[in-house]
């Protein structure tokens, strides 16, 4: 079990250029989340996926869009990259449960900076 | 709307003393608290959660937190530390009625000295 992978781990990007990052599970887990971490501030939900062919956004989703045609895919896109989305992006997942709750299984990152 | 504050942003230790984490949430509805643990250049890992049941959890590496309802604070503790829990610790909140989401504090930076 790889569990979360993200791809790639590290990507520099100029102003107005465009780029998709990758987050595969393994896991059959039907949730799925971008985030983005910025110093002092946590983490931030971007979008996320309560199943395959579902998207919806979370509390910081200008700039990006996200599409999840396979349930073990979800990817986030940057069309138009601004210097404020210089961050480190995570990816997660959960499996849904009517009997129980699971925590939220994550990647390790992709450090983005946009110049 | 839930929140969750984590009351200090840097918390430094000498290693076998111990630590406290502050947590506090708001949430009108009942909750289910994460903590959070993110080693350098790392993902997050899932140190310990409250469900429900007993108030004292039990995590990984020594850990353990307190749910107070009345305070509304599920603080973090570990009574003697080691270099190696140098890292970022994140408390989380979600909330029962929806489940799917997850709110996270801004992080407390736990840095172990020799």
């Amino acid at each position: 079990n790889a569990g979360v992978t993200q791809t790639p781990k590290f990507r520099v990007l100029k102003t107005g250029q465009s780029m998709t990052l990758l987050c595969a599970q393994d896991m059959n887990h039907e949730y799925m989340y971008w985030y983005r971490q910025d110093p002092g501030m946590g983490l931030r939900l971007i979008h996320y996926s309560v199943g395959e062919g579902t998207t919806a956004k979370g509390e910081v989703p200008d700039g990006y869009n996200v599409s999840r045609l396979k349930k073990q895919n979800f990817l986030l896109g940057l069309e138009s990259a601004a210097p404020s989305q210089t961050s480190v992006y995570f990816c997660a997942s959960k499996p849904f449960s009517r009997d129980r709750y699971y925590e939220q299984y994550f990647g390790p990152g992709t450090r983005l900076t946009v110049t | 709307a839930q929140s969750v504050t984590q009351l200090d942003s840097q918390v430094p230790v000498f290693e076998e003393a111990p630590v406290e984490l502050r947590c506090n949430y708001s949430s009108s509805v009942s909750v289910y608290l994460f903590w959070y643990v993110q080693y350098p250049n790392q993902g997050l890992q899932l140190l310990l959660k409250y469900l429900s049941g007993s108030t004292l959890v039990k995590g990984i590496n020594g850990f353990e937190a307190e749910f107070n309802k009345s305070q509304t604070s599920f603080h973090l503790r570990k009574p003697s530390v080691h270099i190696s829990d140098t890292a970022e610790y994140f408390c989380a909140v979600s909330d029962k009625a929806g489940g799917f989401k997850t709110i996270f504090g801004a992080g407390t930076r736990l840095f172990v000295k020799a």
